[in-house]
């Protein structure tokens, strides 16, 4: 079984400072792991994903993540926050040594809104 | 490309009617799935397909039926709906190659439907 927690409903930043947005995981096997947004009445769109390699993985936006196998955590984070960032952000991770059918069975976080202060 | 694409964008039922939702992508994806959206609980996996005339169960399938007669379309259609139903429904598509060059889930805009 796999699993995503996102601790946090919402985050607060104010523009210009530091992002994190937090998210630990449980699978069985090698995650597969990946931050995706929603703006207001939109689809989601994919920002980064860690498959192996590098723990720091760089996305789109300026936003980066880092996997941490220790604490399974791919936590989302940005230097320097834009109020345009502001959406709804999920988390989400599948198995890496399931079979090719359960390729996509990705299991979703609820997702943390972020909410960017001028 | 349009990408995903997904008809109609609201909808409105009455407990018991039945309807089919529409996605399409032009992507050559192979795979493809369905997943509803509600609010504290992420995105739920319904149905899912690795190619065309496979099917499968995701987390939440029932009340839900699929096909995929071509890898452009997958049609989501509820039988009898409920209540339980009113989401927002998500239409995905990606690659059937795990790693770097695949895994990405490319999402419709979404259709949002109320039963009432």
């Amino acid at each position: 079984a796999q699993s995503v927690a996102q601790p946090e409903d919402q985050v607060n930043v104010a523009e210009g400072n530091p992002l994190t947005v937090k998210c630990t995981y449980s699978v069985s096997g090698n995650p597969y792991l990946f931050w995706y947004v929603q703006y207001p009445n939109r689809g989601l769109q994919f920002l980064l994903k860690y498959i192996t390699g590098d723990n720091l993985v760089k996305g789109s936006y300026g936003f980066e993540a880092e996997f941490n196998k220790s604490q399974t955590s791919f936590h989302l984070k940005k230097p320097s926050a834009l109020v345009s960032d502001s959406a709804l952000y999920f988390c989400a991770v599948r198995d890496g040594g399931g079979t090719t059918d359960s390729w996509g069975k990705l299991q979703f976080g609820a997702g943390t809104q972020v909410v960017v202060t001028p | 490309n349009a990408g995903v694409t997904q008809t109609p964008k609201f909808q409105v039922l009455k407990t018991g009617q039945s309807m089919t939702l529409q996605c399409a992508q032009d992507m050559n994806h192979e795979y493809m799935s369905w997943y509803r959206q509600d609010p504290g609980m992420g995105l739920r996996l319904i149905h899912y397909s690795v190619g065309a005339g496979i099917t499968d169960q995701g987390e939440v399938p029932n009340g839900y039926n699929v096909s995929r007669s071509t890898t452009e379309d997958f049609p989501l259609r509820l039988l009898s709906a409920a209540p339980s139903q009113t989401s927002v429904y998500f239409c995905a598509s990606s690659f059937r190659k795990p790693g770097t060059s695949g895994d990405t889930q490319y999402f419709g805009p979404g259709t949002r439907l109320t039963v009432l």
